[in-house]
């Protein structure tokens, strides 16, 4: 079953912050996130491992929480070059083969 | 470092006509491919993965085949398209790496996509 991301889409001006909750029904082993651009292919930002752990990715981090079975990415003083639709990727067993399921994408639109 | 190749970028071909996507990764050995697709405006779905030469596994029932002929080469075919077959075709690679020695996990690659019109 693919993970629920919320929210759906998110505008922002430059410079402020967003927070993207990626939430599973069953128990999560890792989260991956990623950033499609309009026209191209998603592009690997991160990778959180089971036991809690936080990433960064320039001015981009996310954490795992695995009791509550999600993940948010956390957008800092977002710059123009954030806009893209962001997925959260987890595999579907512990021996998936590196197999992922995605989310439906959250759209952030970072505006001057 | 590794690099992951498609082509063609873009196809556009009638109903009933045959594909081929070919996929191929460079500077890595026996890594794990996959089939995704990307219909317009959603997200991305697990057409098919293989974790070595001849061995694909189906996620999704259609008229789509894989084939992994050799160890860094994946391919994608049909014999017939539909109109529903249209989409953005991406490949992508993983190999397994380990954390503390105990955690096993994959990253996850794409390849620049091939974008499937079916008229």
């Amino acid at each position: 079953q693919q993970p629920v991301q919320s929210p759906q889409a998110v505008i922002l001006r430059e410079g402020e912050d967003a927070v993207i909750n990626c939430s599973s029904s069953k128990a999560l082993y890792s989260v991956h996130w990623y950033r499609q651009k309009h026209g191209e292919a998603p592009v690997f930002l991160m990778i959180l491992l089971k036991g809690g752990e936080q990433k960064g990715h320039d001015k981009i981090s996310a954490s795992f929480n695995e009791k509550k079975q999600q993940s948010s990415l956390y957008l800092t003083a977002s710059q123009l070059s954030y806009s893209g639709t962001y997925f959260c990727g987890i595999p579907p067993t512990t021996d998936s083969w590196g197999k992922l399921q995605f989310g439906a994408g959250t759209q952030v639109v970072v505006t001057p | 470092s590794q690099t992951i190749h498609q082509w063609p970028a873009t196809l556009v071909q009638p109903v009933g006509s045959p594909l081929s996507l070919e996929c191929t990764v460079e500077g890595t050995s026996n890594p794990n491919l996959y089939w995704y697709r990307q219909a317009a405006g959603r997200g991305l779905q697990l057409l098919f993965y293989s974790v070595g030469i001849g061995q694909i596994s189906s996620e999704v029932p259609q008229n789509l085949s894989a084939s992994r002929p050799q160890d860094r080469q994946f391919i994608l075919s049909s014999k017939k398209l539909l109109l529903s077959d249209s989409g953005f075709y991406l490949c992508a690679w993983s190999v397994p790496r380990t954390k503390d020695s105990t955690k096993l996990y994959y990253e996850q690659y794409f390849g620049p996509g091939t974008r499937l019109t079916v008229t």
